[in-house]
């Protein structure tokens, strides 16, 4: 299986902030990878997907970007709305798995 | 608009079964796999099932094989997870997903397996 590794687990920032999450695959997997937010009690939502693509009706400040085994997704100007958790997902190869997360908290 | 809504959830015994349903709208189900995703109480995300359009290959996590059935009906809309032989550590929130890059979602529904 492939392993997604996320770093960091959680992180504090203030709004405005400059925030990076990383996700590391075990193996390559190309570009098949999305991001995803959740908010307590919420289902998640897709930001990005094949690693750099937004999804439409995400804000422009979320990025995502790499390849291969290494991934970065990028929220260049952290809003109050953003504090939540951040999952990333490979979809190259079967089983699926998900990183462990990253929870987003106010600093 | 596409829209999911899953069904079926409760509090069950373990051993016990359980049949989860998805209907969905909004677009054209029998274009798209479909994605069963949970999530136990304070924990991550875990990916569970993707079912083919033509419900013709299925593939599980390793810990739900031979337990859980993941089928589909194109006519009614609707995906299904059968549950069987359930355990306490299958209790969770359980989603639907579009594709297996999973672009929309349900709300989700929990399933409890407790005595």
């Amino acid at each position: 299986d492939i392993q997604m590794t996320q770093s960091p687990s959680s992180l504090s920032a203030s709004v405005g902030d400059r925030v990076t999450i990383t996700c590391r695959a075990s193996q390559g997997i190309r570009s098949d990878l999305g991001w995803f937010q959740q908010k307590p009690g919420k289902a998640p939502k897709r930001l990005i997907y094949a690693a750099s693509t937004l999804q439409s009706a995400v804000p422009s400040r979320f990025s995502g970007s790499g390849s291969g085994t290494e991934f970065t997704l990028t929220i260049s100007s952290l809003q109050p709305e953003d504090f939540a958790t951040y999952y990333c997902l490979q979809y190259n190869t079967y089983p699926r798995t998900f990183g462990g997360g990253t929870k987003v908290e106010i600093k | 608009e596409v829209q999911l809504m899953e069904s079926g959830g409760g509090l069950v015994q373990p051993g016990g079964s359980l049949r989860l349903s998805c209907v969905v709208s909004g677009f054209t189900f029998s274009s798209y796999w479909m994605t069963w995703v949970r999530q136990a109480p304070g924990k991550g995300l875990e990916w569970v099932a993707n079912i083919k359009q033509d419900g013709s290959e299925k593939y599980y996590v390793d810990s739900v094989k031979g337990r859980f059935t993941v089928s589909r009906d194109n006519a009614k809309n609707s995906l299904f997870l059968q549950m069987n032989s359930l355990r306490a550590e299958d209790t969770a929130v359980y989603y639907c997903a579009r594709t297996t890059g999973a672009d929309y979602w349900g709300q989700g529904t929990l399933v409890t397996v407790s005595s």
